[in-house]
């Protein structure tokens, strides 16, 4: 079964750079989910979208910004990149409204240096 | 608010031991899911279980079992027989089912350690 597709797999950037990460969700699933999972923590929820619309916002900084697609894939795009955003980034997919289908994808491991 | 809990921040075992790892919840909604997912250490977030707010039945699967009681908000994870390979981080997981918005509050998560 196709799964929750995040590239790229890991990212090296240098501090004030900018990197954008993608996401392609499950096919029909409408509603993308952006994770950050710092070293040793839990994931903390960014960003949501359903149907390209943002659905919900958690603690993502001002540096950052998403969208979601027309072909529903999804770009977490992250400016300025300081030191303490080296964090391991999820994207997860769902149908709205669904308890099912929430699946996470592998991660997107940034680095930052 | 929402809130899990998971008061074990690691645990060592050694192996064929079985282990409980504990997660307590707080919420308003009525209705909602409980997840338990393993990270093991090349990072990815592995599913392991999905409860129903209304399915209080406890469930079994190979070495692993759950024990969902809805009176102390409590959602145990034990793992009989312990191997190796069971090392990782375990996360235990709220989120609500009636709810526009649907993103998961996870816990802190607790390290396990399986000791050959």
């Amino acid at each position: 079964a196709a799964g929750v597709i995040q590239s790229p797999r890991h990212l090296i950037k240098e501090k004030r750079e900018t990197a954008t990460l993608k996401c392609y969700p499950i096919p029909r699933h409408d509603t993308v989910y952006w994770y950050q999972q710092g070293p040793g923590q839990d994931p903390q929820f960014l960003i949501s979208f359903y149907e390209k619309m943002q659905s919900d916002k958690g603690s993502i900084p001002d540096r950052f910004s998403a969208q979601q697609f027309s072909d529903y894939h999804s770009e977490l795009n992250m400016s300025s990149l300081e030191l303490g955003d080296s964090a391991l980034y999820f994207c997860a997919s769902s149908i709205q409204g669904s308890g099912y289908g929430y699946t996470f994808g592998s991660g997107t491991r940034l680095t930052v240096v | 608010a929402q809130k899990v809990t998971q008061a074990q921040t690691e645990i060592s075992v050694v192996e064929k031991e079985d282990v409980t790892l504990d997660c307590v919840y707080e919420t308003r909604d009525t209705t909602y899911y409980l997840f338990w997912y393993k990270q093991p250490p090349s990072g990815e977030l592995v599913f392991l279980i999905r409860r129903n707010s209304f399915d209080e039945q406890n469930e079994i699967s190979g070495r692993y079992s759950w024990n969902f009681q809805k009176s102390t908000s409590s959602f145990n994870f034990t793992i009989t027989a312990s191997q190796v390979v069971d090392s990782a981080v375990y996360f235990c997981a709220l989120r609500p089912q009636m709810s526009f918005d649907q993103n998961f509050v996870f816990g802190p998560g607790t390290r396990l350690s399986v000791l050959p």
